[in-house]
């Protein structure tokens, strides 16, 4: 597609139900970052997949995020048991394989889905 | 440990004035510097990046920005502000020391107000 698209841009959930939040990447882009934009706190690193490597977990605040990328493009960023603490925009970006002699990518970002847990 | 500083939550120019939106780093190696700009209700926007040479270094919507590495600094500037540059600006560093994950580090954000 012509750019990273994330669906829904909205939710509003019970707390204590399941979440499901959808990116699909820029068509070709093997690198996926999902990232969380809480106010006055900036952005917050959550995950991110490059091609077939096993995932860099490392920002996943507790073990109820989850996220899988199917077939090397759609990502699903699963939320269990969402807290009132999980309000948020989530917000996806996808990126290029570096070329070579290329020595960073740029990240271009979807539109982000506003979580909000009542 | 990596961090990226944006010491004014808010800035406000006057149309047709100059603007700086300020932003300073600290990483352990060398950096890869962004800047993205959120219009209201919209995603990040890719304006420009620093990755080595020229340290003034030329984006989208007539934006630029210097890259100062004694001050440890990534200013953002455009030489004529306009109203519709109103939105929220965000300066980020890629740690080239962070191995394969390209993540970025990012600033809390600066809201920038044109006044007409």
């Amino acid at each position: 597609g012509a750019g990273v698209s994330q669906s829904p841009s909205n939710k509003v959930t019970e707390k204590g139900k399941d979440v499901e939040l959808r990116c699909d990447p820029i068509s070709g882009h093997t690198a996926l970052y999902w990232y969380r934009q809480s106010l006055g706190q900036g952005l917050e690193f959550l995950i991110y997949f490059q091609g077939n490597s096993a995932p860099d977990k490392s920002g996943l605040p507790s073990d109820r995020f989850s996220a899988e990328r199917t077939g090397g493009s759609v990502s699903t960023l699963t939320i269990q048991r969402t807290q009132q603490e999980d309000s948020a925009v989530y917000l996806c970006a996808s990126s290029s394989t570096l070329a070579v002699g290329q020595r960073t990518d740029t990240q271009y970002f979807g539109p982000g889905t506003r979580l909000t847990v009542l | 440990a990596q961090s990226v500083a944006q010491p004014e939550d808010q800035v406000n120019v006057a149309e047709g004035n100059p603007l700086t939106v300020k932003c300073t780093y600290s990483v352990s190696g060398n950096p890869y510097l962004f800047w993205y700009v959120q219009y209201p209700n919209r995603g990040l926007q890719f304006l420009l990046k620093y990755i080595t040479g020229d340290n003034l270094v030329k984006g989208s919507y007539g934006f630029e920005a210097e890259f100062n590495k004694s001050q440890t600094s990534f200013h953002l500037k455009k030489p004529s502000a306009l109203v519709s540059d109103s939105a929220l600006y965000f300066c980020a560093v890629r740690d080239v020391g962070a191995g394969n994950n390209r993540k970025l580090i990012w600033g809390l954000g600066t809201s920038l107000a044109v006044n007409p």
